[in-house]
This record gives C-alpha cells, structure tokens and sequence, in this order.
C-alpha cells in the first residue's frame, strides 16, 4: 500500500503554545487529505478535509482558527493546533488519498500531550 | 451524518478460533473498506471492497460487501496473538468525498 507519514510521532507541550503536525505521502501524490482526531478507546473522528491548493473544509464543531491546515503541496499537508490546552491532548491522525482512488492511507498518528 | 455501526465491540477469543465481525451503515455504501489499529498507531488497510457481493481474501482475512450495500462483514480464521487490535470498518457512500468509520471491535487473542 501507499506510504504516509507523520512528523512528530509524540509531542508534549505547554498550555498557551502553538504546535505543527506534517503530514506527509512518501510515494504518491495525495490530491486530498484529512485530520482525524481519536480519543482513548473511541473511533477516529473526522475534523477535516483539505485538497492540494485549496482551503481546507471543517467538520462542524471544529474551530478552523484554533486547527489551522495547509495543504500547499500534492505530498504535505501541516496542522497546526493553536493556543493548545489541556483538553486539545489526543491522538491526532492524518490520511491521504490520491485522485480517483477509494482507498485512504493513514500517517502512524502524532500523540500531542498538552500540559 | 452516516452512522455506521460495528459489532461486537469487543472479542476475547483463544489463540486458533475464527473471528467474525460486522458492520452496518444507514444509507448504500459504494466501497467498504477494513482497517486495524494496533495501540499508538494508525490504521492500516486490511481489504478494499468496491461492489456488491464481493468477497475478498487476504491470507487469513475474509471480507464480503453485503447485497445490500448497507452492511460488511470481516473474518478471521485460525487467530494468532498478533491479530490482537481494533477493526474499523469504514466506507464511501454517494457523493461523499471522505470515509466513515464504524466504533470498531477490540479483538483480543488468548494464546
């Protein structure tokens, strides 16, 4: 299957800081991508949806100014968590898909620790 | 939005026992795929269904599209201790341009 990987696979930081999550197709070219968000024991849930050069579209529920995502290159996608507090830690996933295909590949997740 | 609901949600079966699981969604889905996440990892692509009634194997795993195109159904024969993990169903329905996922069943293996 197609290659996704994400950058950094753990990340801790302080309440009130920033933090970037990448997000990257390593053999193909993904036309479209999406952030999942999964908590402890639950399914993963989808915030949003981004194709290569465009805004990204957010599910409801999901502060677009505080979960800001780029999706500037047909192989990186970036989301950034901003001001992040405690309750943003979670398990923060990326998939890609390339044009025409229904298979979506998975990045191995970036656990953010929020202090 | 879909609702796609997964059963059981959780296995506890002895090492060599065969594994069924079940997912059933709302609306027509027009491809089924199944997923297994091992703890602190992403999901990873089982098997890819694309019309209905299609049956597909991968090694031990067997996954069928359902006649209906509302519902998907994953095997799995002679389990390991490594098959030890969460399924997730997931699918396509019309005009839907990202996946669903089910809740997932938490398949643990007694060797």
């Amino acid at each position: 299957g197609a290659v996704v990987s994400q950058h950094p696979s753990r990340v801790i930081c302080k309440s009130g800081t920033s933090v970037k999550i990448e997000c990257r197709s390593l053999d193909f070219q993904a036309t479209t991508m999406f952030w999942y968000r999964q908590f402890p024991k639950q399914s993963l849930m989808l915030m949003a949806t981004s194709n290569e050069g465009s805004k990204a579209t957010y599910e409801q529920g999901v502060e677009k100014d505080k979960f800001l995502i780029n999706h500037a290159s047909l192989t990186l996608s970036t989301l950034t968590v901003t001001s992040a507090h405690p309750e943003d830690s979670s398990f923060y996933i990326c998939s890609a898909r390339s044009q025409g295909w229904d298979e979506q590949f998975f990045g191995p997740g970036t656990r953010l620790t929020v202090l | 939005g879909q609702q796609l609901n997964q059963s059981p949600q959780s296995m506890f079966i002895q090492e060599g026992e065969d594994v069924s699981m079940n997912c059933t969604s709302s609306s027509i889905f027009n491809t089924w795929l199944w997923y297994k996440q091992d703890p602190g990892e992403g999901p990873v692509l089982l098997i890819a269904l694309y019309k209905a009634g299609e049956l597909t194997s991968n090694g031990r795993l067997t996954a069928q599209f359902g006649i209906t195109r509302k519902d998907s159904f994953l095997n799995i024969s002679a389990s390991i201790p490594s098959d030890v993990g969460i399924y997730f169903c997931a699918g396509f329905s019309t005009g839907a341009n990202n996946l669903f996922f089910g809740t997932g069943t938490r398949l643990t293996v007694i060797p």
